[in-house]
């Protein structure tokens, strides 16, 4: 069964350092998204990217994060200088359809620990 | 600004009971209503969705949607241990691209 793959699984990087977070979305999917998940709190969208543009962004998606498809089968978030609040789980998603139109795959998810 | 409500639970139920989640949301406008299983440290995974008045099943489960009271649940029959997790509500978006969740309710089934 096909299913979003995401790496790494775990990031430990030092606070103000740039992050790549990578995801390889379901293959005949048009739509990605990034959440975000601080642990013991809920599931928060950041962004929406389709047809290489942003479709939609949350108010924590801000001028330090950024999405980029660089290829025909990657999707990436950067985040450019982190902070100790940008700890958290970070999972993919992708669908055929927009989101409130067909159900969204989830990938793994990374663990990313800012020190 | 859109809100999903839950009750965090735990709830706990024996095993070959019914289990029964609950989910408001804040938008009338909403039309697409998931329910997502997550296991510890896991990522959702999508357990039904609905989007019309009325239940929808799907084996054990039956998603259950009434728009004029802005009420989502979810009923798991002859539940398992193994269905113990938390259940995440989520509604779409206004650009109907972003799913807004809930904070989940917690489910244990002992055996």
């Amino acid at each position: 069964e096909p299913e979003v793959t995401q790496t790494p699984s775990h990031q430990v990087t030092q606070m103000g350092q740039e992050v790549i977070l990578r995801c390889v979305p379901i293959s005949n999917h048009l739509y990605f998204y990034w959440y975000r998940q601080i642990l013991g709190q809920k599931v928060e969208f950041l962004v929406s990217f389709y047809n290489n543009e942003i479709s939609e962004k949350s108010e924590i998606f801000d001028d330090q994060f950024s999405v980029e498809r660089p290829d025909g089968s990657n999707f990436t978030l950067k985040i450019r200088s982190t902070k100790l609040e940008d700890s958290a789980m970070y999972f993919c998603a992708s669908s055929e359809e927009p989101a409130g139109y067909n159900e969204q795959f989830f990938g793994p998810g990374t663990r990313l620990t800012v020190l | 600004q859109k809100e999903v409500e839950q009750n965090s639970g735990p709830l706990s139920v024996p095993e070959g009971a019914i289990a029964s989640l609950n989910c408001t949301y804040s938008d009338r406008g909403s039309q697409s209503f998931f329910w997502y299983r997550q296991y510890s440290g896991k990522s959702p995974e999508l357990i039904m969705f609905i989007y019309s008045n009325g239940d929808k099943e799907d084996g054990r489960f039956t998603a259950q949607l009434n728009k004029a009271s802005q009420y989502v649940s979810l009923l798991i029959r002859d539940s398992q241990p193994s269905d113990s997790a938390t259940y995440l509500c989520a509604v779409n978006g206004q650009a109907g691209t972003a799913l807004i969740f809930g904070k989940g309710t917690t489910l244990s089934v002992s055996s």
